[in-house]
């Protein structure tokens, strides 16, 4: 079945540091791949998206290239903010919301 | 502006009870859906429906029941709420395959 793979972190970076949160995914198909965004208390936010091979999603100056070669998304961005804690989770759509599946979230937390 | 709610947005019963949590949405979406949020397991899915009278079992639907009578509302219930049911559940409806918006969660506790 179709399943998504992300470091689960904690992480914790200084402010104006790289980020990547790595995501790898197994699916049948061609699944439109996300990154949603969690803050605390709150309900899950898509951050962006990306629905083909090679497509680039980028929302808030984050990134993430749909690599199918290496089924992968990685989430990137170049210099974080405190703002920019959150949970943030990777997820794929294959076939509307039957098979919509999420990773386990990463916690990140930005130090000023 | 349009919207997606729950209620309660906590809400602490005990074993054996029956609990049904509400989800009320202002989109005009067809698809909608609930899922539980836990520790080391992301968001699993619970139950989700394409339409008025139509529902579906997710990936974790034992112990839960939904029931879509208009675009608006589906609301989730616990027959008879468990303490592995203690969890964060969200509700989500979009337009189509590609796109969610999610509720603000309620947070359940079963004693």
């Amino acid at each position: 079945g179709n399943s998504v793979t992300q470091m689960e972190g904690p992480v914790t970076l200084s402010e104006e540091a790289f980020l990547t949160i790595n995501c790898t995914y197994t699916a049948t198909g061609y699944p439109s791949l996300f990154w949603y965004v969690q803050y605390p208390g709150e309900g899950l936010q898509l951050l962006l998206k990306a629905t083909k091979a090679d497509d680039k999603g980028s929302n808030k100056g984050f990134e993430a290239t749909y690599r199918k070669e290496t089924t992968s998304f990685h989430l990137e961005k170049g210099s974080v903010q405190v703002s920019d804690s959150a949970v943030y989770f990777c997820a794929l759509s294959s076939n509307y919301g039957q098979n919509f599946v999420f990773g386990p979230g990463t916690r990140l937390s930005v130090l000023p | 502006d349009a919207e997606i709610t729950q209620s309660p947005r906590h809400k602490i019963t005990e074993t054996g009870r029956q609990v049904t949590l509400a989800c009320h949405q202002t989109w005009n979406h067809n698809n909608m859906f609930w899922y539980r949020q836990d520790l080391g397991h992301g968001l699993r899915l619970i139950h989700y429906s394409y339409g008025v009278h139509d529902t579906n079992k997710g990936e974790v639907s034992d112990g839960y029941s939904v029931s879509r009578s208009n675009t608006e509302d589906l609301p989730l219930t616990l027959e008879s709420a468990a303490s592995s049911q203690t969890s964060v559940y969200f509700c989500a409806s979009g337009p189509g395959p590609d796109e969610q918006f999610f509720g603000p969660g309620t947070r359940l506790t079963v004693l």
